[in-house]
């Protein structure tokens, strides 16, 4: 059984401040990963989708990195702005094609 | 363009009754999934499709659930009989397929289905 998990489960930033936070998952067997944004009352929406060790991928004020040995993917957002508030959520496929979703990270951008 | 279509957006039903719920994919894409969103688990994959064949159920919690995709631009799933544990929201997604599979395409998402069974 695939585990991902996501760190921290929630979290609180000031507007113009910049975050980051964790997707953890089993290194053997990887073949992508993808972050998904999740507004509140809407659907998933895809940001990056990662499949290198070393990935840099940026979208505006969001990118995110990717360490396929160890086992982990930093998502990053400079500036954090109200708008950015959202459920996270990281998705490990690996070359069973399995797709595993991790719990998500809630941010709340205060203004 | 027309992104991924679900119906219906709200159903309540009582216990025991058959339930469908329907997605059309975005036109092109060949892979199709279906997912629950729950409190306890998060989001689940149920089901996915690949040209409208199923190739891993091994998500669907128990033979009260079934899928089909007739066609390219059509998918269903039902559950027969409904209980009240399956109350969640029911997204559908597609993408379109590449080098292995659909593993390096973003999922395109359905705005879900939030059913209720009483």
């Amino acid at each position: 059984i695939l585990n991902v998990e996501q760190s921290p489960q929630s979290l609180h930033v000031q507007e113009g401040d910049s975050t980051n936070f964790t997707c953890s998952f089993p290194s053997s067997n990887f073949y992508a990963l993808h972050w998904y944004r999740w507004e509140t009352a809407k659907s998933p929406e895809a940001l990056f989708v990662m499949t290198l060790n070393g990935d840099e991928k940026k979208k505006g004020r969001i990118s995110a990195t990717l360490n396929t040995k160890e086992g982990y993917s930093y998502l990053y957002i400079k500036g954090s702005q109200p708008e950015d508030s959202a459920t996270y959520l990281c998705a490990l496929v690996n070359y069973g094609q399995n797709f595993v979703f991790g719990p998500g990270t809630r941010l709340s951008v205060l203004p | 363009d027309a992104g991924v279509i679900q119906s219906p957006r709200h159903e309540v039903t009582e216990m025991g009754q058959e339930v469908t719920l329907r997605c059309k994919p975005i036109s092109g894409h060949d892979y199709l999934f279906w997912y629950r969103q729950t409190m306890m688990r998060g989001l689940e994959l149920l089901i996915y499709f690949n040209n409208n064949v199923p190739i891993d159920d091994s998500g669907m919690p128990e033979d009260r659930f079934s899928a089909k995709m007739p066609n390219a631009s059509f998918s269903t799933l039902k559950i027969q009989p409904s209980e009240p544990r399956d109350s969640a929201v029911y997204f559908c997604a597609s993408s379109l397929g590449r080098g292995l599979g659909s593993a390096d395409q973003p999922q395109h998402f359905g705005d879900g289905t939030r059913l209720s069974i009483l």
